[in-house]
């Protein structure tokens, strides 16, 4: 799986939008991106992933560059539940490889929403 | 609750003692996933079930390590002559589906000390 680079942290106002930049320069035409959240002491929360086009669903926004080396997860209004640990993952599919579907966590950024 | 749970929430053992973790996953999910997660730094990967077959195995799941899914549902992850070094979160995930591109779901983590 493609490797990615997160910034370690980063603050937004509640009620701002926050932006949360990944970067994998080095991303294979059939990898997805992945975004994971964890908020302190519970496991990882899977949040939205895609492939090529940008995807929205009722948590967040994806928006994947046009050559795929990066992307930027979009928290329209965040609160202060959205502080927590965000995982960027580029992972295979599932279906055919070896990598059956396992999650490769970096370090993340952990992203602090202030009152 | 369907969610993936996960027992014990919290284990403190003496090094050298023998430790047995439980996961159940959401019941039709036929994936089941081991992370370790220590302080500071994201999940790793452990090992991987699909149904009752265990598929592949970390680096990091010595000989001490040993993971079972007898009947395809619960899993066991058994340490055996604890170490220091083996105090960690322990979180169990599970997936299903046909789709390539299934999203992992998180169980709530077995946090062990090892004194």
């Amino acid at each position: 799986d493609a490797k990615t680079t997160q910034p370690p942290s980063m603050d937004c106002a509640e009620g701002r939008a926050a932006n949360l930049p990944c970067n994998h320069s080095t991303i294979s035409g059939n990898e997805y991106v992945y975004w994971y959240r964890q908020i302190h002491s519970q496991g990882p929360q899977y949040i939205i992933h895609g492939l090529k086009n940008n995807e929205t669903n009722e948590m967040a926004s994806l928006i994947i560059t046009e050559d795929r080396k990066s992307s930027t997860l979009i928290l329209p209004h965040a609160t202060l539940r959205d502080t927590a640990v965000y995982y960027c993952i580029v992972r295979a599919p599932n279906a055919g490889g070896t990598s059956y579907g396992k999650l490769t966590f970096g370090q993340g950024t952990i992203l602090t929403v202030h009152p | 609750d369907t969610g993936v749970s996960q027992d014990p929430r919290h284990k403190i053992t003496k090094r050298g003692q023998n430790v047995t973790f439980r996961c159940d996953p959401i019941s039709e999910h036929n994936r089941l996933y081991w992370y370790r997660q220590t302080l500071g730094q994201g999940p790793e990967f452990l090992t991987y079930f699909q149904n009752e077959a265990q598929l592949e195995k970390s680096r990091l799941l010595s000989d001490r390590f040993s993971a079972e899914r007898p009947k395809g549902s619960f899993s066991t992850l058994e340490i055996q002559r604890t170490e220091q070094g083996d105090s960690a979160m322990y979180l169990c995930a599970s997936s299903g589906g046909l789709a390539s591109y299934n999203e992992q779901f998180f169980g709530p983590g077995t946090r062990l000390t090892v004194l």
